[in-house]
């Protein structure tokens, strides 16, 4: 069964620097997501991104968040200055076009910052 | 987005069925029921979507009541593996353009005893 796959598992990175979270969405999905769980937590929206362009993105996703398909399989979530406060996991989901209210999400990268 | 209520935590014994409840008394006439679910360690997974009727799928049941302001997850038969987080979320699919957020709560933590 397709599935969404996210890289890497465990990223650890020190405060203020960049990171990467990478997402191979089901490779006829048109819609993409990205979600975070702080631990403990509800899992939060940051943003969604179709035809190239963001949809929405919620308050958590600031001047510091920013989001590309770089090519025609992945998908990324970029944090440029990382803060203790980012440490969480992050979801990436897919969904097809004419179904959007299901999304079938990745298991995660679970972001620590030091 | 509609609001919904579920109890916090559950347990059930293997083998047994479980009739996980949420309640939506301000549910739109356009808002569909979803029910995703979050396995211990892994991203949200959906579980199954309705609008007025109940629904069936290989994963679970979802019952409807007639007024719409409460349903009713359905799993038949519990298995150690159904241990998660449940969450009710209301969508509205007459929503046509742009991708669609899941707006997640606190779900239920459903413990299923061997």
């Amino acid at each position: 069964e397709p599935e969404v796959t996210q890289t890497p598992s465990h990223q650890v990175t020190q405060m203020g620097q960049e990171v990467i979270l990478r997402c191979v969405p089901i490779s006829n999905h048109l819609y993409f997501y990205w979600y975070r769980q702080i631990l403990g937590q509800k899992v939060e929206f940051l943003v969604s991104f179709y035809n190239n362009e963001i949809s929405e993105k919620s308050e958590i996703f600031d001047d510091q968040f920013s989001v590309e398909r770089p090519d025609g399989s992945n998908f990324t979530l970029k944090i440029r200055s990382t803060k203790l406060e980012d440490s969480a996991m992050y979801f990436c989901a897919s969904s097809l076009l004419e179904a959007k209210n299901i999304q079938y999400f990745g298991a995660g990268t679970r972001l620590s910052v030091l | 987005d509609a609001k919904t209520t579920q109890p916090n935590s559950m347990e059930s014994n293997e083998e047994e069925p479980v009739h996980l409840p949420c309640n939506h008394s301000t549910i739109s006439g356009t808002d569909y029921i979803h029910w995703y679910r979050q396995l211990p360690s892994q991203g949200p997974e959906y579980v199954i979507h309705g609008l007025t009727s109940n629904v069936n799928n290989r994963m679970a049941s979802l019952a409807i009541a007639e007024d719409r302001k409460s349903s009713t997850l359905i799993l038949h038969r519990a298995t150690l593996r159904d241990a998660a987080v449940y969450y009710c979320i209301l969508r509205d699919l007459s929503l046509i353009q742009g991708a669609q957020k899941l707006v997640f709560g606190q779900g239920t933590r459903l413990t299923i005893n061997p």
